[in-house]
């Protein structure tokens, strides 16, 4: 069975500085992989996917994330965090299923602290 | 394009009560999920459906949980009797064959007293 890893509970970074949120993932063939972003009281908000191809990935918001098959990571970076970047951030693995939809499997998340 | 409306955002009840939540998903998503989200954790399948039929309903707790996806659209999730551990948010997320992104709505949360 698939797993995430999200090794940071909590990250405190100011703001303008980078950002690199952790991910491991436990799949036997190649994975889906997403990042979602969770603002208090909101849904899941999908950041960026990766299915294949490029390992280096850009989504929304200025967030880009690299897969790492020799590391099984896919880490999360942003050069440069904005207040408004403070939020829940999960990562997620599925695989696809016979009728073409997929089973996100999520870590537990990483709170973003953002210090003015 | 609407996104994943469910609907209460919020609800209060006291334990042995009976609760639902409904959710509709993006028109057209024939892949519809139920997630359980407890404080401080990542969502947690309960249930999937594609279109009418509850393809993976292995960690949903049978006992007092029910799902349906009448007509294959709308779903409503129901919890009878709830219990003081099943105080959490419920996400509702779809999709569509051929795109593999899940959508989410905001979630109900439930607080049971």
């Amino acid at each position: 069975a698939q797993s995430v890893t999200q090794p940071d509970i909590h990250i405190t970074v100011s703001e303008g500085a980078s950002l690199e949120l952790r991910c491991n993932y436990s799949y036997g063939a190649t994975p889906y992989l997403f990042w979602y972003v969770q603002s208090p009281g909101q849904g899941l908000q999908l950041l960026l996917k990766y299915f294949s191809g490029d390992t280096l990935v850009q989504g929304i918001k200025g967030f880009e994330a690299e897969f790492k098959r020799s590391q099984s990571s896919f880490n999360l970076r942003k050069p440069s965090v904005h207040w408004s970047d403070a939020a829940e951030y999960f990562c997620a693995v599925g695989p696809s299923t016979s009728g073409g939809s997929y089973i996100p499997t999520f870590g537990r998340g990483t709170s973003l602290i953002v210090h003015p | 394009e609407a996104g994943v409306v469910q609907s209460p955002r919020y609800k209060i009840i006291e334990k042995k009560q009976p609760v639902a939540f409904w959710c509709n998903p993006i028109s057209g998503h024939n892949t519809l999920y139920w997630y359980l989200q407890n404080l401080g954790q990542g969502p947690e399948l309960l249930i999937r459906y594609e279109n009418e039929e509850a393809v993976d309903d292995s960690q949903l707790p049978k006992d007092r949980f029910s799902a349906e996806r009448l007509k294959g659209v709308d779903s409503t999730l129901k919890i009878q009797p709830a219990e003081l551990g099943d105080s959490a948010v419920y996400l509702c997320a779809s999709s569509s064959t051929g795109r593999t992104e899940a959508f989410f709505g905001q979630g109900t949360r439930l607080t049971v007293v």
